[in-house]
């Protein structure tokens, strides 16, 4: 079974611009939730989508969306890039039910912000 | 506020030597935990979970030990092999429906041949 697919892998913007990365799941997973990756926050919760509803928001500002598609496909958004947005954006699927299932994370997308 | 917490940022063992990875949390609503091991330049990857009703759970050369009434977790390697050497990640979340993974900062692990 494939795992989690993230794409691109490595993005480079300026700031002002926007980004949309993409990321689709393991066959079967519903659920696909974005993190961010910073050295100084660690990894950090963004949301998560089900059945292509947002079901779960971290504390982040309105310039980072998502969606997620019929197919269980997402992307998430950045508008209006800042110099702090520079991080690995990682993806993870699980299946759908309760958050009792383990998460599969997809290899990241690495963005960086000039 | 960190609800999670890996005091130790790097551990080094030998090889065939028990390697332990401790993790702290504050939310008494978490009851569902999980380790992930990281290489540099690819995603987390998991290693193993536990919910509140245990106290352990083993898989392999993994086990996972949670003492809910201190808040602990902690992770055994046994034995501990070179390819062990990566970052090690506690994470978190209150089940149900709640898919929010709280993580730790990792511990860097490294076993030396």
């Amino acid at each position: 079974k494939a795992g989690v697919t993230q794409t691109p892998r490595y993005l480079i913007k300026t700031r002002g611009q926007q980004v949309t990365l993409s990321c689709s799941p393991i066959s079967g997973h519903r659920s696909v939730s974005w993190y961010q990756q910073t050295p100084g926050q660690g990894l950090q919760f963004l949301f998560e989508y089900f059945s292509e509803t947002q079901r779960n928001k971290g504390n982040f500002p309105g310039r980072f969306s998502g969606r997620q598609f019929s197919n269980s496909r997402s992307e998430m958004n950045v508008s209006t890039l800042e110099l702090g947005d520079s991080a690995l954006y990682l993806c993870a699927s699980s299946l759908a039910g309760t958050g009792y299932n383990e998460q599969f994370f997809g290899p990241g997308t690495r963005l960086t912000v000039l | 506020d960190q609800q999670v917490k890996q005091n130790s940022p790097s551990l080094s063992v030998q090889e065939g030597r028990i390697s332990i990875l401790n993790c702290d949390y504050t939310n008494s609503m978490f009851d569902y935990f999980l380790w992930y091991k990281k290489y540099p330049a690819e995603g987390p990857t998991f290693l193993i979970s536990i919910s509140s009703i245990k106290d352990k759970n083993e898989d392999g050369r993994f086990t996972v030990f949670l003492n809910k009434s201190a808040k602990h977790l902690s992770l055994h390697i046994v034995p501990s092999q070179p390819g062990d050497s990566a970052v090690y990640f506690c994470a978190a979340n209150s089940g149900g429906s709640n898919y929010k993974l709280t993580f730790g900062k990792g511990t860097l692990l490294t076993v030396n041949p």
